[in-house]
């Protein structure tokens, strides 16, 4: 079965940092595209970042830039979000994803929330 | 950056209903990038339908996609209580890689 659990989540207070990180097993893992996707309280869906199958290329919506890095071992099947500089619009449920090639984001993780506050 | 706007922002229907949702790029996307998720209450978001058309697995055809360039379409051919939930786009085509605002779906 193929599935992605993330963990490291929790209450940080502002200009903190925090990683996550999301265990995949049921696939090859370092034949994918990986994503971090979020959702702020009661708002919808927000892409964070993509990192490619060698963690050769990664991309970054504007907000975050320069803030967060992501990042993977393909050894230990593992993605992370390093997460910097929070702020308080940095709450949210942070979800990993697998990233198809045409196929969209499948699967998801169960999600973990962020809390940024003093 | 690729602008996905969704419409209805919510919408009630009642059982047996068909039900249809748009979503509208700011500019084309080739079909291959368009795909849609359901996200039900207190739950993670499920790939619905990718490449504008193509089912994902454990979904009934009561689900369907369709469009081109800078229209699509998602739509429910019967409503029933186990579709209630929300409904997101999200295209792959270019960085940043955008989901519409979503759209709630109920049961009247």
């Amino acid at each position: 079965e193929v599935q992605l659990v993330e963990s490291g989540g929790g209450l940080v207070q502002p200009g903190r940092s925090m990683k996550l990180s999301c265990a995949a097993s049921g696939f090859t893992f370092n034949n994918y595209d990986m994503a971090w996707v979020c959702q702020a309280p009661k708002k919808g869906l927000e892409w964070v970042a993509t990192i490619s199958y060698d963690g050769s290329s990664t991309y970054y919506r504007d907000s975050v830039k320069g803030r967060f890095t992501i990042s993977r071992d393909n050894a230990k099947s593992t993605l992370y979000l390093q997460m910097d500089s929070l702020r308080s619009e940095d709450t949210a449920t942070y979800y990993c994803a697998r990233h198809v090639p045409y196929g969209g984001y499948q699967p998801w993780g169960q999600g973990v929330m962020v809390t940024v506050s003093s | 950056e690729i602008v996905l706007t969704q419409s209805p922002v919510s919408i009630t229907a009642s059982q047996g209903e068909k039900v249809t949702i748009t979503c509208r790029a700011s500019s084309s996307i080739s079909s291959n990038y368009l795909h849609w998720y359901q996200q039900k209450a207190g739950s993670y978001p499920k790939l619905l339908i990718y490449r504008t058309s193509i089912l994902a697995s454990g979904f009934p055809d009561s689900f369907s996609g369709s469009g081109s360039d800078t229209s699509y379409t998602l739509t429910i051919s019967c409503m029933q209580d186990e579709v209630a939930a929300s409904y997101y786009c999200q295209q792959g085509s270019s960085s940043p890689y955008t989901f519409g605002a979503g759209t709630k779906l109920e049961l009247k």
